[in-house]
């Protein structure tokens, strides 16, 4: 099975940060990578697909890149309602998408 | 808009059943794979199983390959997922979601989760 392992566990930025979280794969995955944003006490929301496209209606300043087995995930100016977990899945090995373990993004 | 709705969680305990529900609405259900995924408590995510358009291929995580069984009914735009022989370490918010058009790839929308708690 495809694993991904995401770094860093958690973080804590100040408003305008900007923020980076990394997502790798045990095996190349091409493209085949998604970002999600799960609020406290809410279902996780979609981001990003194909390693970088924006999902419509998401801010610009969510910026997904990478090919093959490392993927980025970038806030470009930290907002507060950016409080979450966030985390990546891939989508190569069907039919068993897997996910990272997450990134927990604390506001300073 | 895109609506699920999940419904049918609650406290069992360990070898007991309970059937979950998906309530899907604002798309054309029977166009979309749907999908299963659960949340321990302070957990991470994990994929649990999906179902193809018409139902004529499932798939299951290993940890619950004979104890839970997908289906769907697309008269009633609806999935389930029965789960017999709990285990406490099935004790998790469930997830229904829609996969993205292409099939099996992202899950582009989901509902708020229903809380299954498997405890004596």
């Amino acid at each position: 099975a495809i694993q991904l392992t995401q770094s860093p566990s958690s973080l804590s930025a100040s408003v305008g940060d900007r923020v980076t979280i990394t997502c790798r794969a045990s095996q190349g995955i091409n493209s085949a990578l998604a970002w999600y944003q799960q609020r406290p006490g809410k279902g996780p929301k979609l981001l990003i697909y194909d390693a970088s496209s924006l999902e419509s209606g998401v801010p610009s300043r969510f910026v997904g890149s990478g090919f093959g087995t490392v993927f980025t995930l970038t806030i470009g100016s930290l907002q507060p309602e950016d409080l979450a977990t966030y985390y990546c899945q891939q989508f190569k090995s069907f039919p068993a998408p897997t996910f990272g373990g997450g990134t927990k993004v604390e506001i300073k | 808009e895109v609506q699920l709705v999940e419904s049918g969680g609650g406290l069992v305990q360990p070898g007991g059943s309970l059937t979950l529900s998906c309530a899907a609405s604002g798309f054309t259900f029977s166009n979309y794979w749907m999908t299963w995924v659960r949340q321990a408590p302070g957990k991470g995510l994990e994929w649990v199983a999906n179902i193809k358009k018409d139902g004529s291929e499932k798939y299951y995580v290993d940890s619950v390959k004979g104890r839970f069984t997908i289906s769907r009914d697309n008269a009633k735009n609806s999935m389930y997922l029965q789960m017999n022989s709990l285990r406490t370490e099935d004790t998790a918010v469930y997830y229904c979601a829609r996969d993205s058009v292409f099939g099996v790839e992202y899950f582009q929308h989901w509902g708020q989760g229903s809380l299954v708690i498997v405890s004596s």
